[in-house]
């Protein structure tokens, strides 16, 4: 398996809130991506990362933004968090001799934000 | 609007039966297609689709792509009960950051 972590990987926060959900992997893969799965939609991109300190935005990426000041670290941070944040986020690494196709997963963090 | 379209939501069988799994998709700058198999935990990759008509095998599952109608599907053979799970189909575009994943395909698998 690929060498990712997820952290927290369960947390409840109130509405309004802020919250930051960390990625870190030890594969020094150059892409990295975060994730939100929710039950009917599968998975659906929020931002990804293609270097240190190169970040863009995936189709779902209202009301969160991401930093990524080292390889092997990935944040998301939800800067106030609702309702409809409540899901799993996972994060995912491609291999950078392969370019950004084949992702692997880490373990998920289920957030819900009452 | 891109999108990746899997059917049948889901499918109950018995084991040792041969089972089917379709994706279509729609989506600009096509790149590759990505079937991935969700337990009750992160997804695991299984194949990665390229070109048309060749075929992609791992033991009992079997997958192939056909680009001019646009469509995969992934095919399990005699199917066990480690077999259930939701199967997710992905289509990456040529840039390789945009990923569209479809709602995926549960499967239970009776003994």
């Amino acid at each position: 398996d690929a060498g990712i972590t997820q952290s927290p990987r369960h947390k409840v926060t109130e509405t309004g809130t802020p919250v930051t959900l960390r990625c870190h992997q030890t594969e020094n893969h150059r892409y990295m991506y975060w994730y939100r799965q929710d039950p009917g939609h599968g998975l659906r991109l929020i931002h990804y990362s293609y270097g240190v300190k190169d970040t863009d935005k995936g189709e779902v990426s209202d009301g969160y933004s991401v930093s990524r000041s080292k390889t092997e670290d990935f944040l998301l941070t939800l800067e106030s968090a609702t309702s409809s944040q409540t899901s799993v986020y996972f994060c995912a690494i491609s291999e950078s001799d392969r370019g950004p196709y084949e992702q692997y997963f880490g373990p998920g963090t289920r957030l819900t934000v009452t | 609007e891109d999108k990746v379209v899997q059917s049948p939501l889901s499918l109950v069988v018995h084991e040792g039966d041969t089972v089917t799994l379709n994706c279509s998709y729609e989506v600009t700058n096509f790149r590759s297609l990505l079937w991935y198999k969700q337990e009750k935990k992160a997804p695991t990759f299984l194949f990665m689709l390229t070109s048309s008509g060749i075929e992609k095998k791992s033991g009992r599952l079997s997958s192939i792509l056909d680009k001019k109608e646009l469509f995969s599907i992934l095919n399990i053979t005699a199917t066990q009960t480690g077999d259930s799970a939701v199967y997710l189909c992905a289509v990456v575009n040529t840039g390789g950051f945009k990923t569209i994943f479809g709602a995926g395909t549960r499967l239970f698998v009776k003994a």
